[in-house]
């Protein structure tokens, strides 16, 4: 069974600018979740579809992120503007039924 | 409020030594538990999980946990650790039952194995 794909793996910007990651969950996966995780520090839920739903966005920044997943399959987190604080590692996971999440290998962002 | 606490952020044993990584956690309810795994680069595996039954629980590649609830942790252990262990493990805490599980990390617990 292939597991949660994430493209690109290392992205490297400028401040101000935006971009976009892409994840494609494991099939079958109703659930999506999207992590950052910042060194040092355990991931931290931003955003979780379920189907092509938002469940929980509390703690998405909206006034920079976004985030859409409109076939209910693969999804996609933008940033736009870009700030120096935004530099981690960003994670996709899903899961089926909502309880055990596999992630996928992440997308480290560095943001100059 | 919710948390997950990790006491130990750098541990470093002899190859062959046993493991212990401490966890503890706040939750208003019985929670589901976890621990994953992270090599550099690599994103997260899960080891093992708690959802109900039998407090000790075994995992993959030789790793158990005990959830206690008197102390509230999960603990993670492994009689005899391998070179190839080195990497970061995280302890996290979700909900029980529901269809949604929002989990809430703890912070990690870097492991580094000497010869």
């Amino acid at each position: 069974e292939a597991g949660v794909a994430q493209s690109p793996r290392y992205k490297i910007i400028e401040k101000r600018q935006s971009v976009a990651f892409w994840c494609n969950p494991i099939s079958g996966h109703a659930t999506l979740y999207w992590y950052q995780q910042i060194l040092g520090q355990g991931p931290k839920l931003l955003i979780q579809f379920q189907n092509n739903g938002v469940v929980d966005d509390s703690q998405l920044p909206k006034d920079r992120f976004s985030a859409e997943r409109l076939k209910g399959v693969d999804s996609t987190l933008k940033i736009q503007p870009a700030k120096l604080e935004d530099s981690a590692v960003y994670l996709c996971a899903s899961s089926f039924g909502g309880d055990t999440q596999y992630f996928g290998p992440g997308t480290r962002l560095t943001v100059l | 409020a919710q948390s997950v606490t990790q006491p130990d952020i750098h541990i470093t044993v002899s190859e062959g030594a046993s493991l212990e990584l401490r966890c503890n956690y706040s939750y208003g309810a019985t929670p589901y538990l976890f621990w994953y795994v992270q090599s550099p680069g690599q994103g997260l595996q899960l080891l093992l999980k708690y959802f109900s039954g039998d407090t000790l629980v075994q995992g993959i590649k030789g790793f158990e946990a005990e959830f206690k609830r008197s102390q509230s942790s999960f603990n993670l252990r492994k009689p005899s650790v391998h070179w190839s262990d080195a990497a970061e493990y995280f302890c996290a805490v979700g909900p029980l039952g529901g269809g949604y599980n929002k989990l809430i990390f703890g912070a990690g617990t870097r492991l580094a194995v000497h010869p």
